[in-house]
């Protein structure tokens, strides 16, 4: 089946510090999308990118849908202690169920990001 | 509007006992899912519905079912906890359009400790 193969696997950096990381995959995607976990929460969508080559912007956070469409890749500016967390990519592969598209969601291992004050 | 809500929160099983999660949401969504996410493992699909009155297994459905008898509802059950059960387990849902239709929005979680 499709996998993502999400780098680094865990991050510790000093605030004010810039991020970057990401994901590949031997299959194509249509949309990369790009979600957070907080510790004890669930995880929460922060971009979603549709178009190859794409460059999306949330706050201090940028994502950009790789030219290949098989990476994508998920920057942080200037960090601070609340970006602590799990980082995640996913993307979808297509189904068909009673002539229904649908998509299901591949997950990426996660990043951890620590962010020391 | 809440989003998707997850109950219970905690909960703690002795082997062999049974159970059911319940998750709700209320954004009109169509399809619904159940991960488990274990440490080192990443977000695992147990279950998921396309529609309300259908459900189709994921990748880990071994010992779990599931239900969705309404559109915005859609349950977890474990008939015969075992240890190997115990993770964090979340809901999820998605509009299924083609238009954002792949966004999947979580719940909150439930944590299961099977004893």
């Amino acid at each position: 089946g499709q996998q993502l193969n999400q780098s680094p696997q865990s991050m510790f950096i000093q605030e004010g510090e810039d991020v970057s990381m990401n994901c590949t995959s031997s299959s194509i995607f249509n949309t990369w999308l790009w979600y957070k976990q907080d510790p004890g929460e669930g995880p929460v969508l922060l971009i979603a990118l549709y178009k190859a080559g794409e460059l999306t912007s949330n706050g201090r956070l940028t994502a950009q849908f790789g030219i290949t469409r098989k990476d994508s890749f998920l920057n942080i500016s200037a960090s601070i202690p609340s970006d602590v967390g799990i980082y995640f990519c996913a993307g979808p592969f297509l189904m068909l169920a009673g002539g229904t598209s649908y998509g299901k969601l591949t997950f990426g291992q996660g990043t951890i990001l620590t962010v020391h004050p | 509007n809440a989003g998707v809500t997850q109950t219970p929160k905690f909960r703690v099983l002795k082997t062999g006992q049974s159970m059911t999660l319940l998750c709700a949401q209320d954004m009109n969504h169509e399809y619904m899912y159940w991960y488990r996410q274990d440490p080192g493992m990443g977000l695992r699909l147990i279950h998921y519905s396309v529609g309300e009155g259908t459900t189709a297994k994921g990748e880990v459905p071994d010992g779990y079912n599931v239900s969705r008898l309404k559109k915005q509802n859609f349950l977890l059950g474990l008939e015969s906890a075992a240890p190997s059960q115990t993770s964090v387990y979340f809901c999820a849902s998605s509009s299924g359009t083609l238009a954002g239709g792949y966004e999947q929005y979580f719940g909150p979680g439930t944590r299961l400790t099977v004893t």
